[in-house]
C-alpha cells in the first residue's frame, strides 16, 4: 500500500510568517510521530501522537509549534512567526500501534523541506 | 533521559570489505534499537532492528549485535556495494515508549 506522505516537499516563506505542513500516514496506523531533522543531524523528536489525541508534545521547542490530527489520520503541523532557526527538513512517521510491550516500527515520509528567509 | 552515541561519524571502506557501526546507549531501560538508512535527501529507510530479548539478528549482508550488559549495539554489513553508500543512523527506544533517541549519523562512503 501507499506509504507515508508529507506536503508540500518544500516550503520557502518569509521571517514572520505562518505555515502549515501535512502528513498523510499509512492508513490503519494509530501513531503518528513529527520529527524536525537539521542538516547533518539525526532526526529531533517534536510530537506523538496516539489517535487524535497529542499523547506527547515536550518535544515542541516552543509555544510557536502547535500540531492536530482531528480525525486521527491526517495531520498537520502548524508553525506560528516563523525564524531563520526553524529551517529544517520536518519529518512525519506513523506505526501501527505504539506503546505496550514493544515499540512498532517507525515508516517515515519524504519530509517537508522548510526555508525561512 | 535516554543518550545514543554512534561512532564513527564517517566511515570510508572499499567495495567488498566489510563496515561496522556502533553505538552506544545510556537507558538500561532500552529494548528496541532500529537502524535507519537514509540516502542524500531521502527519508529515512529500516534496514534492520533488535530487541532487547535477542543478542544478534541478520538479514542477507546487514547483522546486527546487542550487548545489553555493555549498552552498546553494533551495524555489520559485509561485501559491501556502491549502493551501500548512504547515512546510517542508530536509536534506541523505551519499552511501551514510542520516542525514538537518534545517533547523530554515519556516512558511510564505499570506494570502488
Amino acid at each position: 500500500g501507499a506509504g507515508v506522505s508529507q506536503t508540500p516537499s518544500n516550503k520557502v516563506t518569509e521571517k514572520g510568517k505562518y505555515v502549515e505542513l501535512r502528513c498523510d500516514p499509512i492508513s490503519g496506523h494509530t501513531a503518528l510521530y513529527w520529527y524536525r531533522q537539521s542538516l547533518g543531524q539525526g532526526p529531533e523528536f517534536l510530537i506523538y501522537f496516539q489517535g487524535t489525541g497529542a499523547a506527547d508534545d515536550s518535544g515542541l521547542p516552543n509555544d510557536r509549534f502547535f500540531a492536530v490530527r482531528p480525525e486521527g489520520s491526517v495531520s498537520t503541523l502548524k508553525i506560528q512567526r516563523t525564524e531563520r532557526g526553524d529551517s529544517a527538513v520536518y519529518l512525519c512517521a506513523s506505526s501501527l500501534l505504539a506503546g505496550g510491550l514493544g515499540t512498532d516500527t517507525q515508516y517515515f515520509g519524504p519530509g517537508t523541506r522548510l526555508t525561512v528567509l | 533521559g535516554e543518550n545514543v552515541e554512534q561512532h564513527p561519524s564517517t566511515l570510508s571502506v572499499q567495495e567488498g570489505d566489510s563496515a561496522v557501526i556502533k553505538c552506544t546507549y545510556s537507558d538500561s531501560a532500552s529494548n528496541y534499537f532500529p537502524w535507519y538508512k537514509q540516502e542524500l535527501g531521502k527519508r529515512p529507510q529500516l534496514i534492520i532492528d533488535i530487541r532487547s530479548n535477542v543478542g544478534e539478528k541478520k538479514d542477507q549482508r546487514i547483522a546486527v549485535t546487542l550487548n545489553k550488559t555493555a549498552k552498546h549495539f553494533s551495524l555489520h554489513i559485509t561485501e559491501t556495494q556502491p549502493e551501500d553508500s548512504a547515512v546510517y543512523f542508530c536509536a534506541a527506544s523505551r519499552r511501551g515508549n514510542y520516542q525514538l533517541i537518534w545517533g547523530a549519523g554515519t556516512k558511510l562512503i564505499i570506494k570502488p
